[in-house]
């Protein structure tokens, strides 16, 4: 699968529209982007994914450069309770083997 | 539908002591996953299975056993316990098709003592 880097943190002020950044320089043509999030210990959460085009869903907005090799995550209203850990994957295109980086904890400040 | 169900939530095991985790999804996915995460830390994957009677080793799979003799289940066996094993563990299942979602089970804290 693509190797992905994000920022270690991020903060955010509650209300502004959070933009978390993820790099997949080494992206297949047929390798999804995904992104999750992770609130405290719970299990990780689907947020969105894209191929190509742009995303948007209830959630989230999923912007994908047009060479593929970074994309930005973004939630346009942040509140308290978006305060996570936000990983950025790309697996393989027969994805067996799903790995997850360290992802990107934002803060989102009062 | 129930989705991706572990157990136990909670364990405490003394070292030495074996255990296993349940997994089981009512989805028909093919392929079901197991991670680990320690405090602080991303997820790492342990094994995984792509269908029944398939396995493979993950990042970290040493300390652990799996098996896969249906569809549904895929429980992961520590065979001794240590506390290098005291983490959450997080089962996950997709199907085989691209652009699917991965589904999470709530997790189980193990503590080894």
């Amino acid at each position: 699968d693509a190797k992905t880097t994000q920022p270690p943190s991020m903060d955010c002020a509650e209300g502004r529209a959070a933009n978390l950044p993820c790099n997949h320089s080494t992206i297949s043509g047929n390798e999804y982007v995904y992104w999750y999030r992770q609130i405290h210990s719970q299990g990780p959460q689907y947020i969105i994914h894209g191929l190509k085009n742009n995303e948007t869903n209830e959630m989230a907005s999923l912007i994908i450069t047009e060479d593929r090799k970074s994309s930005t995550l973004i939630l346009p209203h942040a509140t308290l309770r978006d305060t996570a850990v936000y990983y950025c994957i790309a697996p393989p295109g027969g994805y067996q083997k799903v790995t997850f980086g360290t992802g990107t904890k934002l803060q989102v400040i009062p | 539908n129930a989705g991706v169900t572990q157990t136990p939530k909670f364990q405490v095991l003394k070292t030495g002591q074996s255990m296993t985790l349940q997994c089981a999804q009512d989805m028909n996915h093919e392929y079901m996953s197991w991670y680990r995460q320690d405090p602080g830390m991303g997820l790492r994957l342990i094994h995984y299975s792509v269908g029944a009677g398939i396995t493979d080793q993950g990042e970290v799979p040493n300390g652990y056993n799996v098996s896969r003799s249906t569809t549904e289940d895929f429980p992961l066996r520590l065979l001794s316990a240590a506390p290098s094993q005291t983490s959450v563990y997080f089962c996950a299942s997709r199907t085989g098709q691209l652009g699917n979602t991965i589904y999470f089970g709530e997790g189980s804290w193990l503590t080894v003592v």
